[in-house]
């Protein structure tokens, strides 16, 4: 299995700024990444889905990939409170695994 | 797409019992997945399924836990004689496609109880 680490925060910003969140991948043969989003007492659900080295954008979300130094990243620009949920990563695998994901607050 | 059903959503039991979980994953899915999330942890990894087949199981999985497939479509997993421990959210998720490229749906999970 294919490890990751995240940084566990909370990871707090204030409403309208720009949340950076950060994920290290040990497995340099990880060639994808999925970000899933989620909210306490609920499940997990995707946001992104990045495959390549550079940058994804999807509305405020961008998503980051930088193979040479094994690590993925998910910019929120425009943060909003209901921003405010745990964010994990995972590389493409048969089997994901997952960090302990970083938890976004946001407040107004 | 009806999504990934679990069931229960929550089960409280007494240390010692028995419990038997249900997923039914998206129709067109042939794999399945169950995940255990405790506080503040990512989901754990505990078994995988590609249609009938279970093709890769924890190492961490007490053999307490069994799951199965029975033609490919819905799961169940098991808990034999539940311990304290076991308290957690159980997750189901489903996936189709190659290998790894297809993200994971996942369920509502069932929160497990154990007094």
């Amino acid at each position: 299995q294919k490890e990751v680490e995240q940084n566990s925060g909370p990871l707090s910003v204030p409403e309208g700024a720009i949340a950076s969140l950060n994920c290290t991948y040990s497995d340099r043969g990880s060639q994808s990444f999925f970000w899933y989003r989620q909210y306490s007492g609920k499940s997990p659900e995707l946001i992104m889905f990045i495959y390549s080295n550079g940058d994804k954008e999807d509305g405020r979300f961008t998503a980051q990939l930088n193979k040479a130094s094994q690590y993925v990243s998910l910019l929120i620009r425009d943060s909003q409170p209901s921003d405010s949920a745990t964010y994990l990563c995972a590389p493409q695998s048969y089997i994901p695994t997952f960090g302990r994901g970083t938890s976004l607050i946001v407040h107004p | 797409d009806t999504g990934v059903s679990q069931d229960p959503r929550h089960k409280i039991t007494k240390r010692g019992q028995n419990v038997t979980f249900r997923c039914d994953p998206i129709s067109e899915h042939n794999r399945l997945y169950w995940y255990r999330q405790t506080l503040g942890q990512g989901p754990e990894f505990l078994t995988y399924f590609q249609n009938e087949a279970q093709l890769e199981k924890s190492r961490l999985l007490s053999d307490r836990f069994s799951a199965e497939r029975p033609k490919g479509s819905f799961s169940t997993l098991e808990i034999q004689r539940t311990e304290q421990g076991d308290s957690a959210m159980y997750l189901c998720a489903s996936s189709q496609g190659r290998e790894g490229h297809s993200p994971l749906h996942f369920g509502n999970g069932t929160r497990l109880t154990v007094t």
